[in-house]
């Protein structure tokens, strides 16, 4: 079975400050991870994948397999940047989600 | 190019109604997932389908049924409506052209009473 556990409901940074959203996984084959994002009145949107090894709007996620985790990271948090995370894992046709974070960046 | 669409947008049912969520998409995407969300629980899969004809349960699949006769359209129903229904609905499309990227509908607010 797959799972994906996000340990934070809510995570709450000032302007500036460099920000860690957890993530880890659970899955017996070979995984692939996503980052999520919904901002306030906005449909849910890829934020990355961890095949593409890229930064998208300042934000990098890098597979560890040892520890069975997938962390989104940002040096330098923007109040932009305020909206509710989820990690995601997809095995096989199936992509499972975990419970997600919102991510509150005060000024 | 509407991508994925969603009717109704907000829906109050009482206890024991019967209503079916629509979800279609213009994208010509062979995978379709219904999620539901709720605070503290995240996304949790309902049903999916691999193309049409096609359909299998998620993680949640009980007191809801799918059909997909045709690519566009991924019809979601309720069959006896219970409170602890009470959710947003998802409908999301992806593909293998899509390198898996879920693109998801703009979502349906449900209240069962």
């Amino acid at each position: 079975a797959q799972r994906v556990t996000q340990p934070e409901k809510l995570l709450s940074v000032f302007k500036g400050a460099p920000v860690e959203l957890k993530c880890n996984y659970s899955y017996s084959g070979s995984p692939e991870l996503f980052w999520y994002v919904q901002y306030s009145r906005q449909r849910l949107q890829l934020l990355l994948r961890h095949i593409s090894r890229e930064s998208i709007k300042g934000f990098t996620a890098d597979l560890n397999k040892g520890e069975t985790s997938f962390h989104l990271k940002k040096p330098f948090a923007q109040e932009e940047d305020s909206a509710m995370y989820y990690c995601a894992l997809r095995g096989g046709n199936k992509l499972v989600f975990g419970a997600g974070t919102i991510l509150r960046v005060k000024s | 190019n509407a991508g994925v669409t969603q009717t109704p947008k907000f829906q109050v049912l009482k206890t024991g109604q019967s209503m079916t969520l629509q979800c279609a998409q213009d994208m010509n995407h062979e995978y379709m997932s219904w999620y539901r969300q709720d605070p503290g629980m995240g996304l949790r899969l309902i049903h999916y389908s691999v193309g049409a004809g096609i359909t299998d349960q998620g993680e949640v699949p009980n007191g809801y049924n799918v059909s997909r006769s045709t690519t566009e359209d991924f019809p979601l129903r309720l069959l006896s409506a219970a409170p602890s229904q009470t959710s947003v609905y998802f409908c999301a499309t992806w593909d293998r052209s899509t390198g898996y990227e879920q693109y998801f509908g703009p979502g349906t607010r449900l209240t069962v009473t």
